[in-house]
Order: C-alpha cells, then structure tokens, then sequence
C-alpha cells in the first residue's frame, strides 16, 4: 500500500514569489491534515480535511495561505506570496478518521521543504 | 501554557540503558496519546499509543500513562544506536479530530 505522497521533496523560491504542494493520502482516508513544522518545533496543524469540506482551518494564515481538496482525494496548499518566515517543512497526513484514527494515529507524508530567500 | 510539553533534552544514554522520555499535557479531557518518532530530515512515524492509565509494552517500548498527574512518559529498553531520533508526544483532546504535538526530545544512544 502506497503511503502518503508529497511533492516536490524540496522547494526554494524567493520572497513574494507563490509556491503549491501537492498531497495524495492513503486510499479510504477520508481526513487530510496539513502541518507545518518549523526547526526544532513539532508540528502545528494548518487544517484540516473531512472528505473535501475543511473543517478546520483556524490556524491558516488565510491572508496569504489557502488549501484545496478537490473531489476529497487530493489536496493542494498553496502560499502566495511567500516570506521568509514561511520557511519550514510542510507535511500532510491522512488517516480513517472517526474512530478508527484513535489506534492508528496519523501517517504522515514525507514533507515538503520550503526554503524562502 | 503549551497544550504538550516536553523537555528538549538532549538526552544521552549509553547502548543498552533505558531512555526515558516524558512529557505533560494541560488539558484534562484529552483522550488519546502518542508517541512519534523523527529522524533528522524525515518525517514523523507512529511508534505507540496509550488511551488508559498505566503501562503498554510493544518490544523495547513502553508507554506509560497517569491522567491524574496528566502525564505520559516512553521507555525504551536496551537503547541502541538506531533509536537516536527525536521523540514527539501527541495528545488528542477530546474536542476535535487534531494531535496537539509537543517540541520533541532529542535523544542520542552512545555506542
């Protein structure tokens, strides 16, 4: 079974320059999280998936962040513009949800690196 | 006052010792618990989990759970060099469906 899949592994772009990460999650798991983690931190929940619908997005910076999960399968993040703040891992996981996700926590995908210049 | 803290470490023992890992959580709702692991450049991956007071084993390691004091604690027997990671502690409060995650601890296993 294909884990979580991210892409690009890595991205360095230049400030206000926009920039999109891509997520597939494991097939049959209906939440799809995006987390940002930023050296020596843990990771802090950007949002959150039920199928397609977001059911939380409190700690996206909606400003300049925004995130899509069309057909509730895949998903996009995107930043625009970027600062250099921004820089940090950005991972996707997935899991059942309900309350199937209590034994299986969370599978997250390989991140993406941001690098902002 | 953080939702999950944990000491930053670093933390050193020697090959074959016992690490022991802790960390506490403010809310005394949460529910679920969990142990993560991250080597450098990597992403986290789910080691153990706990929901009921008192102990869990799974090979070397041991969850430890005490909601009363609302803390949960990792004890990884026999520590060898490959288990040198830093170790993250989730905790799912028992309002909606997110792990709140600690800063991590790193631990390092002297050969």
């Amino acid at each position: 079974e294909a884990g979580v899949v991210q892409s690009p592994r890595y991205k360095i772009i230049e400030k206000k320059q926009p920039v999109a990460f891509w997520c597939n999650p494991i097939s049959g798991h209906n939440t799809l999280y995006w987390y940002r983690q930023n050296l020596g931190q843990g990771p802090e929940l950007l949002i959150r998936y039920e199928n397609e619908e977001a059911v939380d997005d409190s700690q996206l910076p909606k400003d300049r962040f925004s995130a899509e999960r069309l057909k509730g399968v895949d998903s996009t993040l995107k930043i625009q513009p970027a600062e250099l703040g921004d820089s940090a891992v950005y991972l996707c996981a997935s899991s059942t949800g309900g309350l199937l996700y209590l034994d299986s926590g969370y599978t997250f995908g390989s991140g993406t690196r941001l690098t902002v210049v | 006052q953080k939702e999950v803290e944990q000491n930053s470490g670093p933390l050193s023992v020697p090959e074959g010792a016992i690490a022991s890992l802790n960390c506490t959580y403010s809310d005394r709702g949460s529910q679920s618990f969990f142990w993560y692991r991250q080597y450098s450049g990597k992403s986290p991956e789910l080691i153990m989990s706990i929901y009921s007071n008192g102990d869990k084993e799974d090979g070397r390691f041991t969850a430890q759970l005490n909601k009363a004091s609302q803390y949960v604690s990792l004890l990884i027997r026999d520590s060898q060099p490959s288990d040198s990671a830093t170790y993250l502690c989730a905790v799912n409060k028992k309002t909606g469906n997110q792990f709140y995650f600690g800063t991590g601890t790193s631990l390092t296993v002297i050969p």
